[in-house]
């Protein structure tokens, strides 16, 4: 069974940084990307990113380049997304989700809520 | 970035009838579409993808349809379960970019 656990919900200062992990079971990490998604009643669903954890690249929307970074730990089939110089704009659920390189997502972890508040 | 604008934002039907929601997308997307389902404090679940195909376990009650522009996911036989939030979402071109969503309710 596929499946995608991510780490707990988050309460972080403004300013402050915060990593999310995604830890994959289920089906061979290397064999696909792993998405990550960003949902905020204000602007829906936005992706963020992708990485391909076979060869450690990485693509990126331009709205959250220099907002989110993405990273693998292929030893552990685990996928991390750190968010940096957090505001509340940054407050959302942000999900990883599985899928082929540049194709739809056919699994989604649980989500995590991010709260940016003092 | 390419714009998807879903039809309509909310809909109500009744358990048994057919129903029909419509994503645009701002320029051609070659069927590469997909349609999510999210209920309420969940994550999004893949219904369908390159437009019409569906995805394994997925229900024989849903179907995809649409090329170019226009796309939309037809949900036969309405069941209580189906209460959910629909998206669409297109991964032709980046940024891959989601409809806004159309919430179904129980009339």
């Amino acid at each position: 069974e596929v499946k995608l656990q991510q780490s707990g919900d988050e309460l972080v200062r403004p300013g402050a940084s915060v990593k999310i992990s995604c830890k994959a079971s289920g089906y061979t990490f290397t064999n696909y990307a792993m998405y990550w998604v960003k949902q905020s009643p204000g602007q829906g669903l936005e992706w963020i990113g992708t990485i391909i954890p076979l060869i450690d690249t990485t693509s990126y929307n331009q709205k959250f380049k220099g907002k989110a970074t993405l990273t693998a730990d292929k030893s552990s089939n685990t996928a991390y997304m750190e968010l940096s110089r957090l505001t509340s704009e940054d407050s959302a659920v942000y999900y990883c989700a599985r899928g082929r390189w540049d194709t739809y997502f056919d699994y989604w972890g649980q989500g995590v809520m991010v709260t940016v508040s003092s | 970035d390419i714009r998807m604008t879903q039809s309509p934002a909310s809909l109500s039907a009744s358990l048994g009838e057919t129903v029909n929601i419509e994503c645009l997308a701002s320029e051609d997307i070659y069927s590469d579409l997909a349609w999510y389902q999210q209920k309420p404090g969940k994550s999004p679940q893949l219904l369908i993808y390159n437009a019409n195909s569906l995805q394994n376990g997925v229900p024989s009650r849903f179907s995809g349809s649409g090329s170019g522009t226009q796309y939309s996911l037809k949900i036969n036989s309405l069941q209580s379960e189906d209460v959910a939030t629909y998206f669409c979402q297109q991964y032709n071109n980046y940024p891959w970019t989601f409809g806004g969503g159309t919430k179904l309710e129980l009339k």
